[in-house]
């Protein structure tokens, strides 16, 4: 089946903007992930969803990002006036339940921030 | 605060050759361990997944080890081929809790498997 699809692809903005990020889980999966991972990096942990509501927002370095999953399964990863340090590859996950199982990864998205 | 480190931060190796990949991690109460293969411009791909009671899983040449006592595990890669190159991440995550989903990963090995 269809694995997790993320969209765009490559992002290219300037500072000061206001970008979306836009994730597609795996169909059926409850849990899902945002990470942001710079160059050269493991991926870092910005938060998670179970359904619709965020069971874990830690990793959400300002206020500047907020993240929505208002039916339980698309989700979009809102960053206002963006920043040249927030230029990164912003990954999303999902899997099953949440929890203990394997987290299947979408392919990114590429965004710069000039 | 869960910290992972990976190492070596690069390995460059002919192909056919046994390799050993680290990873280490400073909270030993974890609930599992994951690595993954990350190409070049690509997502993340699971490779194997270690409960915390387990001490080590095998898919194909692969092997993973954990000692999580000592806060470290091990992917064997046996007789190394060029399509092997890619970069490798471990993750650990916490047990249950508002983090239970979350995963802490390392900064990666970058393999190289030349002919």
């Amino acid at each position: 089946g269809a694995g997790v699809s993320q969209t765009p692809s490559n992002k290219v903005t300037e500072k000061g903007k206001y970008v979306e990020l836009r994730c597609d889980p795996i169909s059926g999966h409850t849990a899902l992930y945002w990470y942001r991972q710079s160059l050269g990096q493991g991926p870092e942990f910005l938060i998670y969803f179970q359904g619709t509501g965020a069971a874990d927002d830690s990793g959400l370095p300002n206020d500047r990002f907020f993240a929505v999953r208002p039916e339980g399964s698309v989700s979009t990863l809102k960053i206002q006036r963006t920043e040249r340090g927030d230029s990164a590859v912003y990954l999303c996950a999902s899997s099953l339940r949440g929890g203990g199982e394997t987290q299947y990864f979408g392919p990114g998205t590429r965004l710069l921030v000039l | 605060k869960q910290e992972v480190t990976q190492i070596p931060a690069a390995l460059s190796v002919p192909e056919g050759e046994n390799l050993v990949l680290n990873c280490s991690f400073t909270d030993s109460a974890i609930y599992n361990l994951q690595w993954f293969r990350q190409d070049p411009g690509k997502g993340l791909t699971s490779l194997l997944l270690i409960q915390s009671s387990q001490r080590e899983q095998t898919s194909g040449r692969l092997n993973a080890s954990l000692d999580k006592s000592s806060g470290r595990s091990t992917l064997y890669i046996a007789a190394s081929q060029p399509g092997d190159s890619a970069t490798y991440l471990c993750a650990v995550r916490l047990p249950s809790g508002t983090s239970y989903g979350k995963l802490t990963f390392g900064q990666g090995t970058i393999l190289t498997v030349h002919p």
